[in-house]
């Protein structure tokens, strides 16, 4: 079975903290992605990657980067927590034309 | 730009109503469709893959079908487990860039 794990269920943060969201597969798949859910949203991408230290732009990557120093790894990162970024963030990954595959959820509360 | 839209936004069914779940979408290239199914603070599962039109898949009571531009999950004498919200996706990009719709909020009533 795939499996893709997210650190976090829940975070709670202060404005203006780093934060950090990590996501591991074990299946090793070359692509992974990161996206934001929010009510009436649905899904909208942040970041992705497509191999080792390669990264792409999403649809929403302002206040956000990325990380991916080894292929089963994927890092994501608020630079400086903002409210509006209280979001549920999904981490999915997959091999290329395949299907995506995501973690259980990180539920963020930045205050 | 590509546009995956689902309706309705909410159902609501009794034990063994049978219904179907729309996603219609707007693509330069449709590469694959997928369907999901979202419990609530969970991340998406996935249900299904379709690659072509007239392709159809199967699973438990669930159904999926595909035309060239929507896509219908049908759910035959649904169960209260099976209450969900049903997301429906396509791929047309490189590197898999994959729009979501806003998804379908299933509700069983026993």
């Amino acid at each position: 079975d795939v499996k893709v794990t997210q650190s976090s269920r829940y975070l709670v943060k202060r404005t203006g903290e780093k934060v950090f969201l990590e996501c591991v597969q074990d299946m090793d798949h070359e692509n992974m992605f990161w996206y934001r859910q929010d009510p009436g949203l649905g899904l909208r991408l942040i970041y992705f990657s497509y191999d080792v230290k390669m990264k792409e732009k999403g649809d929403i990557p302002e206040g956000y980067s990325v990380s991916r120093e080894k292929k089963e790894r994927f890092s994501l990162i608020l630079e400086s927590a903002s409210t509006n970024q209280t979001s549920m963030y999904l981490c999915a990954s997959s091999d290329p034309q395949e299907t995506q595959y995501f973690g259980p959820g990180t539920r963020l509360l930045v205050l | 730009e590509d546009q995956v839209t689902q309706s309705p936004e909410a159902l609501r069914l009794q034990e063994g109503e049978s219904s179907s779940l729309n996603c219609s979408y707007t693509v330069s290239g449709l590469r694959g469709l997928f369907w999901y199914r979202q419990d609530p603070g969970k991340g998406p599962e996935f249900l299904f893959t379709l690659y072509s039109a007239g392709e159809e898949k199967e699973k438990e009571r669930l159904k999926a079908t595909l035309t060239k531009k929507e896509s219908f999950l049908h759910i035959t004498a649904p169960k209260p487990e099976d209450s969900a919200t049903y997301l429906c996706a396509v791929d047309s990009g490189g590197y898999q860039k994959v729009t979501f719709g806003t998804g379908t909020k299933l509700q069983v009533i026993p």
